[in-house]
């Protein structure tokens, strides 16, 4: 049982570029978060899903774009990469029943 | 300001020692209340979770929760060195899409 899954782990982006970061969860989870962790900010929620097909911006949306075209999946993106997008990314979900959320190992990005 | 406030620490004890660590809120709203761990370059785990005021006890590990305070706490008794990490406390309240509401962590070091 792998959980939530990120990939990839780490990545180097060039100002200006994009990227997709990819999140898998294999518990049938309906809810799903994309965070972004910062020193001395703590998780900071970027966008979430309530489920398959729908999205919703969290405390720092901008300058990222997400879909869930499926069940099991959640995708960041970052149209135009910036210095300040610089982070650790984590996905989490969680199951309409649970109380808690599953994170993923994290995705270091570094934009230069 | 932040619904949830936590002390980020660092803080150093040594081996055996009582830790406490905790996080105060300002939204009466919030229902469920946890504490995650996070190990170096890895993503947060859930170590307790509770609903209502009281104690919850798990091995060395007490949540504590005094909703009419508005503060939460985590002791950790006789600490391990395996127990550095950074504890971070999360909340939940109703009507939000299951968003999380995250402290900025307490960075924990104990020392051997």
């Amino acid at each position: 049982n792998a959980g939530v899954t990120q990939t990839p782990k780490f990545r180097v982006l060039k100002t200006g570029q994009s990227m997709t970061l990819l999140c898998a969860q294999d518990m049938n989870h309906e809810y799903m978060y994309w965070y972004r962790q910062d020193p001395g900010m703590g998780l900071r929620l970027i966008h979430y899903s309530v489920g398959e097909g729908t999205t919703a911006k969290g405390e720092v949306p901008d300058g990222y774009n997400v879909s869930r075209l499926k069940k099991q999946n959640f995708l960041l993106g970052l149209e135009s990469a910036a210095p300040s997008q610089t982070s650790v990314y984590f996905c989490a979900s969680k199951g309409a029943t649970n109380t808690e959320a599953f994170f993923g190992q994290g995705t270091r990005l570094t934009v230069v | 300001q932040k619904e949830v406030e936590q002390d980020p620490g660092p803080l150093s004890v040594p081996e055996g020692a009582i830790v406490s660590l905790n996080c105060t809120y300002s939204n009466s709203a919030f229902q469920y209340f946890m504490w995650y761990r996070q190990y170096s370059r890895k993503g947060p785990e859930l170590l307790m979770y509770t609903y209502s005021s009281g104690n919850k006890e798990d091995g060395r590990f007490t949540a504590q929760v005094d909703k009419s305070s508005k503060y939460i706490s985590l002791f950790i008794r006789d600490s391990q060195p395996s127990d550095s990490a950074t504890y971070l406390c999360a909340m939940t309240k109703p009507n939000t899409g299951n968003q999380f509401y995250f402290g900025t962590g307490t960075s924990l070091t104990v020392i051997p």
